[in-house]
């Protein structure tokens, strides 16, 4: 168990309002990470962050936000949410190993699935 | 940039036989290579991975081999059961690099 919670896990909203998913993690790791899941597509990397206050985009990170104001918790924010939006998000955080950040290896939350109407 | 390609379509199968799911990837450097496994209703969790060229991950019975020569990564397992169902993602991640890039998944459905 990595310690990751995410929250909430179901959400059904109305175009044009914003979303907030909550990303928290009680090991202390630096490294974290939010993943959209859809058929076709597999993940796709939106935001990751490095340290608090420090993020940065990924692949899909058009009409989304972060922020890292402390080392536990990792906001995904849609300003504005649209139907695209809809999609199982994901966080995930990097271990690591005697102290040293393990290459590749992520563990994922269970996953907030959000749908748009 | 780095890529990984799985195999188009889902993969149906009997319990008990063998199972191959194809990964290929582009890197400009060394990446380690991974699979995940994703049942129903979860996240991902890791399955295996290797680090460099002819190193096989294993576990599960699960096994896959990085092939620099082919730059391959395929997923076998000799005899799978319905407890197997489940997606499989091949991915990577270049030395330096803070991402992992992933494939599109398998669906794995397992008859009994």
């Amino acid at each position: 168990d990595a310690g990751i919670t995410q929250s909430p896990r179901h959400k059904v909203t109305e175009t044009g309002t914003p979303v907030t998913l909550r990303c928290h993690q009680t090991e202390n790791h630096r490294y974290m990470y939010w993943y959209r899941q859809d058929p076709g597509h597999g993940l796709r990397l939106i935001h990751y962050s490095y340290g608090v206050k420090d993020t940065d985009k990924g692949e899909v990170s058009d009409g989304y936000s972060v922020s890292r104001s402390k080392t536990e918790d990792f906001l995904l924010t849609l300003e504005s949410a649209t139907s695209s939006q809809t999609s199982v998000y994901f966080c995930a955080i990097r271990g690591t190993s005697g102290g040293v950040t393990n290459t590749g290896e992520l563990f994922f939350g269970e996953g907030s699935r959000l749908t748009v109407l | 940039g780095d890529s990984v390609t799985q195999m188009e379509g889902p993969v149906t199968l009997s319990e008990e036989a063998f199972l191959t799911i194809n990964c290929t990837y582009t890197a400009t450097g060394y990446p380690s290579l991974f699979w995940y496994v994703q049942y129903p209703g979860e996240g991902l969790q890791l399955l295996l991975k290797a680090t460099k060229a002819d190193d096989k991950g294993s576990n599960k019975g699960f096994e896959a081999t990085y092939r620099k020569e082919t730059t391959s990564f395929h997923l076998e397992k000799g005899s799978v059961q319905v407890s197997d169902s489940a997606v499989y993602f091949c991915a990577l991640s270049e030395e330096g690099n803070n991402r992992l890039a992933f494939g599109k998944g398998n669906q794995v459905v397992v008859i009994p």
